[in-house]
């Protein structure tokens, strides 16, 4: 089946300094990634869509320039959050959806997702 | 507003008998659905889905069913085994016409249990 990587899984850092989280599609091509949040005891809320080669569209409520998002290639997507505070806090996970044969699988948008990654700021 | 909700935040089901994971969504515009599972400390895992032309998809031990005029979708699985205690999420997404798709809405998620 498709394999999303993402890393680090566990991320501790110190409130004003940037962590950048990497999603990687292991055994197949994403045009289009996605980056979600989960706060304790809900469910996961979609951020922002990034496309390969284009800017993300990010969710209302979303700071773009708080969250940077990069989609560099087919592979790998990162999510950069700058000048980490407390509030930001949470449990970020990515997902890509699977291009096959030169055409994405729109239709059914199955999403594949990785482990996640749990950032706490100190 | 939660447009996704899964009211039963737990499950217990013994092992065997038949697990039914309730879902229900607001949103008219979604036009299809999945069933993703996850234990702790991973990712969620993509178990099934359904189009929104469809009332019923099966693979397996899981079927999902659709009914769109109660905005309610339910995963069946039969029988339950212990391997199946996880938590279970029911998420939607809605097709864009000029291309690509939204997304996912997830719920909350219900926690089954299955007792031997």
């Amino acid at each position: 089946g498709a394999v999303v990587s993402q890393h680090p899984s566990r991320v501790i850092c110190k409130s004003g300094t940037s962590v950048k989280i990497e999603c990687r599609s292991l055994d197949f091509q994403a045009t289009t990634m996605f980056w979600y949040r989960q706060f304790p005891k809900q469910s996961l809320m979609l951020m922002a869509t990034s496309n390969e080669g284009s800017k993300a569209t990010y969710e209302q409520g979303v700071e773009k320039d708080k969250f940077l998002i990069n989609h560099a290639s087919l592979t790998l997507s990162t999510l950069t959050v700058t000048s980490a505070h407390p509030e930001d806090s949470s449990f970020y996970i990515c997902s890509a959806r699977e291009w096959l044969a030169g055409r994405e699988i729109i239709a059914k948008n199955i999403q594949y997702f990785g482990a996640g990654t749990r950032l706490s700021v100190l | 507003d939660q447009q996704v909700k899964q009211n039963s935040p737990s499950l217990s089901v013994q092992e065997g008998r038949i697990s039914i994971l309730n879902c229900d969504y607001t949103n008219s515009m979604f036009d299809y659905f999945l069933w993703y599972k996850k234990y702790p400390a991973e990712g969620p895992t993509f178990l099934i889905s359904i189009s929104s032309i469809k009332d019923k998809n099966e693979d397996g031990r899981f079927t999902v069913f659709l009914n769109k005029s109660a905005k309610h979708l339910s995963l069946h699985i039969v029988p339950s085994q212990p391997g199946d205690s996880a938590v279970y999420f029911c998420a939607a997404s809605r097709f864009r016409a000029g291309g690509g798709a939204d997304g996912l809405t997830f719920g909350k998620g219900t926690h089954l249990i299955i007792q031997p």
